[in-house]
């Protein structure tokens, strides 16, 4: 079993629509989850991070960790056709300097 | 800040051949990171480096060799180039104290191996 598990889609949305993107684990020792967007031919980017359990909202961006299923989701509300780009799950084992293991990313599309 | 950069941004290599792929950053990071990505792969970590003359082996660290002379500059060293080092590769940079190490790409450098 894969450390991280991530749809790889490609993910094709209308212009408005709410977007749920996913990632599950098998380490239950991961304690920061991240979310990077990496739009084509460029390098990725942190969008959101959480610790342990719980949600965070950031504008049209949720993220959410349920550590007890080991699942990990970024919801995009009111999605823009600027939101098309790949996006990456990561996770660490604690804020030092544990590298981070990424998901394969999920190829988003939104559609005008 | 230009943040990180690398180069060159494109490369194609001969079987055999060795090159030296180039990152520097100027946020004064102590961290830093090399990935390779594949298609429809995600990023793998090949080696990184937590400060100056300290580096470490990451998932995929075989053909390749790293050094850390600077705290600006982390070269990643390609010997013997195989068409298996296709890819995309990032060098990455973060800071040690920040809440979640949030590390900081650069745009990437294409290889190709023929």
């Amino acid at each position: 079993q894969k450390e991280v598990e991530q749809d790889p889609g490609p993910l094709s949305v209308p212009e408005g629509a709410i977007v749920s993107l996913n990632c599950t684990y098998s380490n239950s020792a991961f304690q920061y989850f991240m979310w990077y967007r990496q739009y084509s031919r460029k390098g990725p980017e942190l969008l959101m991070y959480t610790y342990s359990s719980g949600n965070k909202e950031d504008g049209r961006f949720t993220a959410q960790v349920d550590k007890s299923s080991k699942y990990i989701s970024l919801f995009i509300r009111d999605s823009q056709p600027s939101d098309s780009a790949t996006y990456l799950c990561a996770m660490s084992l604690n804020s030092g300097n544990t590298p981070l293991v990424f998901g394969k990313g999920t190829r988003l599309s939104v559609i005008a | 800040n230009a943040g990180v950069t690398q180069t060159p941004k494109f490369r194609i290599l001969k079987i055999g051949q060795s090159m030296t792929l180039q990152c520097t950053q100027d946020m004064n990071h102590n961290y830093m990171y090399w990935y390779r990505q594949d298609p429809g792969m995600g990023l793998k970590l090949i080696y990184y480096s937590v400060g100056a003359g300290i580096t470490d082996k990451g998932e995929v660290p075989n053909g390749y060799n790293v050094s850390r002379s600077t705290t600006e500059d982390f070269p990643l060293r390609l010997e013997l180039a195989a068409p298996s080092q296709t890819s995309v590769y990032f060098c990455a940079s973060s800071l040690a104290g920040s809440v979640a190490y949030e590390q900081y790409f650069g745009p990437g450098t294409r290889l190709t191996v023929t």
